[in-house]
């Protein structure tokens, strides 16, 4: 059974803080891909990772993807209210199979 | 370009009966895959589906099903309903070659009463 370990799964901190989400496997993923979801919503890509050692940035987001491509990470700088949501990782075993495999996913608040 | 888009947003059905959802994907995207999500089990995959074929399928029972069209729509089907299949019903559509980058719908929020 292929498993992402998602950490932590609940961040509540104030604006203006850095965080950094965890998603662990013994796996080994073809890609990883990182989504946000907001209540009531379904999941939005936020960014895909392919290359081991890969680091990605989108704005005050920073997403690294291990040498191993068995685990990666997300960062935010000077967290603001507009960034709490869902945060899920998910792993693509492998390429043209359209399955992913979902970490539990990290709920974060950021308070003003 | 139009997103993908789940019918209804909202149902209530009663145990042992029947739902069908509907999934229609991206203009261009010919795979579609199906997820539940709930608070105790996040987000599950369910099955997935190219040119009408059932590429790949989750641990569920088969009172979960499944189709897709010519036109890359997809339905999905539960029988016999039981209250723990209350659930966010997630589809999400792909280019069906290379690394999966999943598409979602906003869902469908399936409670069994």
């Amino acid at each position: 059974t292929q498993l992402l370990e998602q950490s932590p799964q609940f961040l509540s901190i104030q604006e203006g803080e850095n965080l950094t989400v965890y998603c662990n496997s013994s796996s080994v993923f073809s890609s990883l891909q990182w989504y946000r979801q907001e209540p009531g919503e379904g999941p939005v890509l936020l960014v895909t990772v392919v290359t081991g050692g890969e680091v990605k940035k989108l704005k005050r987001l920073t997403f690294q993807f291990g040498d191993a491509r068995k685990d990666s990470s997300l960062h935010i700088t000077a967290a603001q209210p507009g960034d709490t949501g869902l945060y899920l990782c998910a792993g693509d075993i492998s390429s043209n199979t359209g399955k992913l495999i979902f970490g539990q996913g990290t709920t974060l608040q950021v308070k003003p | 370009k139009a997103g993908v888009t789940q019918t209804p947003r909202y149902l209530i059905k009663t145990r042992g009966q029947q739902v069908t959802l509907s999934c229609s994907p991206i203009s261009g995207h010919r795979s579609v895959s199906w997820y539940q999500q709930t608070p105790g089990q996040g987000l599950q995959f369910l099955f997935e589906y190219f040119s009408e074929t059932q590429r790949n399928k989750g641990n569920f029972p088969g009172r979960f099903s499944g189709r897709q069209f010519s036109n890359s729509r997809s339905e999905m089907n539960v029988s016999t309903l039981e209250l723990g299949d209350s659930a966010l019903y997630l589809c999400a559509s792909s280019t069906p070659l290379g690394n999966t980058e999943a598409f979602f719908g906003q869902g469908t929020r399936l409670t069994v009463v």
